[in-house]
């Protein structure tokens, strides 16, 4: 089945610093990446869409330049998190869609766990 | 904007007894998926629904679409230790391709 991994697994960082998550579809091209955050004991929130070669489309209420997104190519997709503060600290989830086929099943990274301290 | 609700939020069960949570939309969806995330996991796909008034089986679970295709359900007959865990439905609106929408999903623990 189609694989999606994400680097780091996890990460600690302190405050102030920029971290850069990466998403790779592994056996798939992916014309279409999602972020999502999850907060403990908390469902996904989309942050951004993003389809290869053009800029992503944030959701309200987050902020375009604090979450840089990258999707240079169809089987990467980077999420950098500027100058991050402890309230960054979440759990990070891409997806990525496999848009050749039906039903445009949406398959899901293992996540990256940020704390900022 | 597009919402999708869903309950219960936890569910405590005696193992062998049968689990149900549901979905409802705000809106007309195109179709329906379920996901299932381990506690400290990511979420895993479960199934698609796309028909109205579909139905879907996998083994001891049982996924249903409503007719007006805005509700949805996920039951689990006789329930094991091994379906812990939170279960997300998760809508796409009315274009095939509009994202996901993830509802807050139910926690499921199952005592031995």
């Amino acid at each position: 089945g189609a694989v999606v991994s994400q680097h780091p697994s996890w990460v600690i960082c302190k405050s102030g610093t920029s971290v850069k998550i990466e998403c790779r579809s592994l056996d798939f091209q992916a014309t279409t990446m999602f972020w999502y955050r999850q907060f403990p004991k908390q469902s996904l929130m989309l942050m951004a869409t993003s389809n290869e070669g053009s800029k992503a489309t944030y959701e309200q209420g987050v902020e375009k330049d604090k979450f840089l997104i990258n999707h240079a190519s169809l089987t990467l997709s980077t999420l950098t998190v500027t100058s991050a503060h402890p309230e960054d600290s979440s759990f990070y989830i891409c997806s990525a869609r496999d848009g050749t086929h039906s039903p445009y099943e949406q398959y899901f990274g293992p996540g990256t766990r940020l704390t900022v301290t | 904007g597009q919402q999708v609700m869903q309950i219960p939020q936890y569910q405590h069960v005696q193992e062998g007894e049968d689990f149900t949570t549901y979905c409802n939309s705000s809106t007309t969806l195109s179709n329906i998926q379920w996901y299932k995330q381990r506690p400290g996991g990511h979420p895993v796909f479960l199934i698609q629904l796309v028909k109205s008034g579909e139905v879907k089986k996998q083994k001891r679970l049982t996924f249903q679409f409503g007719e007006a295709k805005k509700n949805s359900s996920l039951h689990i007959t006789a329930t094991q230790t091994t379906d812990v865990g939170t279960y997300f439905c998760a809508g796409r609106g009315s274009s095939n391709t509009g994202k996901l929408i993830f509802g807050q999903g139910t926690t499921l623990q199952v005592k031995p």
